[in-house]
């Protein structure tokens, strides 16, 4: 059975610093992998999909990679700021169904 | 303007009563799924269809069904055999269903739904 843990749970930093979100799965055998940001009360907001035969992707300061063999993906985000307060999501998509597996989150919070 | 959209915002539900939430998308995509997300655990699969007139259950079927008549909708009903049913729920949509989907999934705002 495939399960996503994400560590940590909740992270605060000041504002301006890189940082790095970490996600793992017991699985290797992915289709993709998905990460996204929730604001509170919202909905999902897509952030960067990774592809099993990808390694990384980048979308302006952030870049998301993934090392199927090892279970793990980061999303490193560059020059934090207030704005990138949310709680950040990764999923992993299952070949037999086509629905994500997701992880519990990570909440940032970015101080000014 | 393109994307999903679910109603109401807020849904209050008493006791014994069944719900419907609505879920729709203009983004021609063919596979819908609805989420279950509560305080502390990740998102939940409750249905998902990946073509009209089809549909699975997913991992907390039990209490809840669904109807995909049309392409663009994929309404969810809780039902009064839902033991827990107070959850933020989300619905999504991606444009290709299996076997060999690589496409994102997007999704709805969610609505928040409430047992008194």
């Amino acid at each position: 059975k495939q399960e996503v843990t994400q560590i940590p749970a909740a992270l605060s930093v000041p504002e301006g610093e890189n940082l790095v979100l970490n996600c793992s799965f017991t699985d290797s055998a992915i289709y993709n992998l998905q990460w996204f940001r929730q604001d509170p009360g919202k909905g999902l907001t897509s952030l960067l999909l990774i592809q099993s035969s990808q390694r990384e992707q980048t979308s302006g300061r952030l870049n998301a990679s993934l090392d199927k063999s090892s279970g793990r993906s980061t999303l490193y985000i560059a020059a934090s700021q207030p704005g990138d307060s949310a709680t950040y999501l990764c999923a992993v998509k299952r070949g037999s169904q086509g629905n994500l597996i997701f992880g519990k989150g990570t909440k940032l919070s970015v101080k000014p | 303007d393109g994307g999903i959209t679910q109603s109401p915002k807020y849904l209050f539900r008493k006791e014994g009563q069944n719900v419907t939430l609505s879920c729709e998308q203009n983004l021609n995509h063919d596979a819908m799924y609805w989420y279950r997300q509560d305080p502390g655990q990740g998102l939940r699969l409750i249905y998902y269809s990946q073509i009209v007139n089809d549909f699975q259950k997913g991992d907390i079927a039990e209490g809840y069904s669904v109807s995909r008549e049309k392409k663009e909708s994929f309404p969810l009903t809780v039902t009064s055999a839902q033991k827990n049913p107070t959850a933020f729920y989300l619905c999504a949509s991606s444009l290709r269903g299996e076997p060999l989907s690589y496409n994102e999934q997007f999704f709805g705002p969610g609505t928040r739904l409430t047992v008194l």
